[in-house]
């Protein structure tokens, strides 16, 4: 069975430092990940992608991508308490256009 | 702009009752996906499809429907609605083109069957 691993948390950082959420993924072939935010009451909203290994930055995000290792982590940089959301990781099931999502972590950014 | 609606946004029925959940996209995505959210199962696919007139069953697909008639509208049907069924519910879109597999999610769609 394909899945995708997440700490459920919560992860409490002081607001200005740096959150690491991590994820774990059983199926090799899996060759996209995406990490969603999504806050009480709300939809998941994606933030980042990535395809290929090593890193990608979007802004306050960068997303890390180890296949040898199979995991995938997001770290949020100068952490802001409107951060704190429940964040979900998602990678496909090989060549399949359905997304297997994590059970999410919780990210509390107190002040 | 292009978005996914769902409506409605809250819904309450009884046991037995048969319910329909719209979901409307204008982003011409040929994937539509429903999910259900449970505190501490995270999301769960119920029914998806790839196109008109293509339906699939997802991991939880048991007292649901879903029909495809055109690309814009993925309806799901509670036939017999069951406590079990209380939830909260997405739908989302893909495409098959362009950066294959992003799902854009409508707001939500709370259903409470008593």
């Amino acid at each position: 069975q394909k899945e995708v691993e997440q700490n459920s948390g919560p992860l409490s950082v002081p607001e200005g430092a740096i959150a690491s959420l991590n994820c774990t993924y059983s199926d090799r072939g899996s060759q996209s990940f995406f990490w969603y935010r999504q806050y009480s009451g709300k939809s998941p909203e994606l933030i980042m992608f990535i395809y290929s290994n090593g890193d990608k930055e979007d802004g306050r995000f960068t997303a890390q991508l180890n296949k040898a290792s199979q995991y995938v982590s997001l770290l949020i940089r100068d952490s802001q308490p409107s951060d704190s959301a429940t964040y979900l990781c998602a990678g496909p099931s090989g060549g399949s256009y359905i997304p297997t999502f994590g059970r999410g972590t919780s990210l509390i950014v107190h002040p | 702009d292009a978005e996914i609606t769902q409506s409605p946004r809250h819904k309450i029925t009884e046991t037995g009752r048969q319910v329909t959940l719209a979901c409307h996209q204008t982003w011409n995505h040929n994937n539509m996906f429903w999910y259900r959210q449970d505190l501490g199962h995270g999301l769960r696919l119920i029914h998806y499809s790839y196109g008109v007139q293509d339906t699939n069953k997802g991991e939880v697909s048991d007292g649901y429907s879903v029909s495809r008639s055109n690309t814009e509208d993925l309806p799901l049907t509670l036939e017999s609605a069951a406590s079990s069924q209380t939830s909260v519910y997405f739908c989302a879109s893909s495409s098959r083109a362009v950066a294959k597999n992003i799902q854009y999610f409508g707001a939500g769609t709370r259903l409470s069957v008593l």
